[in-house]
């Protein structure tokens, strides 16, 4: 298992529910970074973990949504009182680098797709 | 802030004919540039980048991108595609000031028909 993995691939939820979405990093890496994919769009950034510390959370849409990496590997996505348009696909990747080097060598997970009914 | 604009959200293409997909990008600031793809139920995979130097930036799977600042364009190109090219294709921009965030145009989807 050597790429990046999420989990769960796929999640239906109701409107209003809390899900949370967990992504796997390559081992050792140590830039995180989450973003979210819209029907017929590109990835859009949401937040970016150096280490255990959020770098930059300026793409987070509202404060429904939280992310956590404590130990420095693994992170999880939360998102509170899930709306309809919360639906996408949330992609992972990681990088080995640091600072500026991090956006030089992205790997980018498969994804969680994420449907609130 | 940067910004990327991908005009064509499909392109098809017969088999061993080239391809060009497009991509102009909008920044104040000195860029870097990322062509990835997504190829059916799988996750992004970076196929180019520029980060400096020489424009004309040569990629996996025979593609290649060139760097055009005076046009603020980073036009991908493969002289004979093949079938298994069918995908979702990216184009990303990020600056090279330490802003440490890809941001990506809306895709061209590759159609290759044989």
């Amino acid at each position: 298992g050597a790429g990046v993995s999420q989990t769960p691939s796929n999640k239906v939820t109701e409107k209003g529910k809390y899900v949370e979405l967990r992504c796997d990093p390559i081992s050792g890496h140590t830039a995180l970074y989450w973003y979210r994919q819209s029907l017929g769009q590109g990835p859009e950034f949401l937040i970016y973990f150096q280490g255990t510390g959020a770098a930059d959370d300026s793409g987070l849409p509202n404060d429904r949504f939280f992310a956590v990496r404590p130990e420095g590997s693994v992170s999880t996505l939360k998102i509170q009182r899930t709306e309809r348009g919360d639906s996408a696909v949330y992609l992972c990747a990681s990088s080995p680098q640091t600072g500026l080097g991090s956006i030089e060598t992205q790997y980018f997970g498969p994804g969680t797709r994420l449907l609130v009914l | 802030a940067q910004s990327v604009t991908q005009l064509d959200s499909q392109v098809p293409v017969f088999e061993e004919a080239p391809v060009e997909l497009r991509c102009n990008y909008s920044s104040s600031v000195s860029v870097y540039l990322f062509w990835y793809v997504q190829y059916p139920n799988q996750g992004l995979q970076l196929l180019l980048k520029y980060l400096s130097g020489s424009t004309l930036v040569k990629g996996i799977n025979g593609f290649e991108a060139e760097f055009n600042k005076s046009q603020t364009s980073f036009h991908l190109r493969k002289p004979s595609v093949h079938i298994s090219d069918t995908a979702e294709y990216f184009c990303a921009v990020s600056d090279s000031f330490g802003n440490e965030k890809l941001t990506f145009g809306t895709g061209t989807r590759l159609t290759i028909i044989p």
